[in-house]
């Protein structure tokens, strides 16, 4: 079946360690993007990429790396410079041009900072 | 970026018509409206979008105000499955590089009252 794929589901780490979240989608999209969801809150775009080996930033990009080598993969990399890390991590992909295009969400990666 | 207006929490009662409301004064002639929702723990999935017209399908209607600056979504006959946090998001046309900035507010929390 088509869709986006997140993972882990469930992440634990340590302060001032790097993790790298996964997200994969079959749906031959060209955008795709990564939001952060705080307990409560409503998402907040950290990073997004309309085309290959390109990426924008969001409104939150500090203390986190992307990077776009292939068009179904836009890994998300938590780095230590993040002060608050422990947060519901969700990635997205779309067509583009997408003003008519639904955003299609992976089930998300839940990430703690011990 | 043209912004969204949404109250923050609603309730209605099960098998009753359900209004959310969306203000979205400083919309411009290329972007759409776009509704998605939220269930606990999980992605957001896509509601439904339109641009100038009222739009139908299977899980909601949208209302969209004659001058575009407010939309309301509709669902018909809530049930306790539709509890959840709604999104009213606008996405722009144009395609160029750097407008997918999609921004999501806090939503609607819509509670179900058997």
């Amino acid at each position: 079946d088509g869709g986006i794929t997140q993972s882990p589901k469930y992440l634990f780490r340590k302060e001032g360690q790097n993790v790298t979240l996964s997200c994969e989608q079959n749906l031959n999209h060209d955008a795709m993007y990564w939001y952060r969801q705080d307990p409560g809150q409503g998402l907040r775009l950290i990073y997004y990429s309309q085309i290959v080996n390109d990426f924008q930033k969001g409104d939150i990009a500090e203390g986190y790396s992307v990077s776009r080598e292939k068009k179904e993969s836009f890994p998300l990399t938590v780095t230590s410079a993040q002060k608050n890390p422990t947060a519901f991590y969700l990635c997205a992909s779309s067509i583009w041009p997408a003003n008519t295009g639904e955003l299609f969400f992976g089930e998300g990666s839940r990430l703690t900072v011990l | 970026d043209a912004k969204t207006t949404q109250p923050n929490s609603m309730e209605s009662n099960e098998e009753e018509p359900v209004h959310l409301p969306c203000n979205h004064s400083t919309i411009s002639g290329t972007d759409y409206i776009h509704w998605y929702r939220q269930l606990p723990s999980q992605g957001p999935e896509y509601v439904i979008h339109g641009l100038t017209s009222n739009v139908n399908n299977r899980m909601a209607s949208l209302a969209i105000a004659e001058d575009r600056k407010s939309s309301t979504l509709i669902l018909h006959r809530a049930t306790l499955r539709d509890a959840a946090v709604y999104y009213c998001i606008l996405r722009d046309d144009t395609p160029n590089f750097g407008n997918e900035k999609l921004t999501f507010g806090t939503g609607t929390r819509l509670t179900i009252i058997p």
